[in-house]
């Protein structure tokens, strides 16, 4: 039973434009939330991460939002160059509980020039 | 440069047949996790070690094991393979092991079984 989903298996965006990745969880115990980035051939990095207590990070061109009362949060690239395009891991964590990352499938990007 | 190495990149092993896959770290991190990742799905938790210490997640198979003969190396060991097994292997450290520590991956290793 999967706890963070990305529904979207792939998403495809011109240059230059916003670029937003969704993600839901269903465990309300997790409380901290991370992006990582995959290039083929090589392993996730990571990207940006937010806590619950906060609705919004931001890092450059990169955004993390979080709603929690909808369980759900997204990453904003804005705006989206070709080099952005990787396979973007949804990743969430019971601070002080489990403590192990949970990823959800991933979302393809692809960015066009 | 590289932080997190994996060894080999792709293995092919026959049904049954023992396999070792290797990953060692520059970064002196006293975490190492191995994760599978089967084709279109997310990353899964096998186990990870805190130092010495192994952790076993509940769901991870017999079949699998794994040893951290010191801080830079851990094994993923798979006494029987099968054809469900065929997976990427991936490796990550972190200098802790909250959840909030950054976790460092590897490239991974593609397990073929035939």
């Amino acid at each position: 039973d999967q706890q963070v989903k990305q529904n979207s298996p792939s998403l495809s965006v011109q240059e230059g434009r916003i670029s937003i990745l969704n993600c839901d969880y269903t465990n309300s115990m997790f409380d901290y939330f991370l992006w990582y980035k995959k290039y083929p051939a090589e392993g996730p990095t990571f990207l940006i991460s937010i806590s619950s207590i906060k609705d919004k990070n931001e890092d450059g061109r990169f955004t993390v939002f979080l709603n929690k009362s909808a369980k759900h949060l997204s990453l904003h690239i804005v705006p989206s160059q070709p080099g952005d395009s990787a396979v973007y891991f949804c990743a969430a964590v019971e601070d002080g509980g489990s403590e192990k990352l949970v990823f959800g499938k991933g979302t393809k990007l692809t960015v066009n020039p | 440069d590289a932080m997190v190495i994996q060894n080999p990149r792709y293995q092919v092993t026959q049904f049954g047949k023992p396999v070792t896959l290797s990953c060692s770290q520059t970064l002196n991190h006293n975490v190492m996790y191995w994760y599978q990742q089967k084709s279109s799905q997310a990353p899964k938790l096998l186990f990870h070690y805190y130092d010495k210490d192994f952790n076993n997640e509940a769901d991870t198979p017999d079949n699998f094991q794994s040893r951290r003969p010191n801080t830079s190396f851990c094994f993923l060991d798979i006494r029987s393979p099968g054809l469900g097994d065929a997976a990427m292997y991936l490796c990550a450290t972190s200098r802790d092991s909250r959840g909030t520590d950054t976790q460092y991956f590897g490239p991974g290793t593609r397990l073929t079984v035939l």
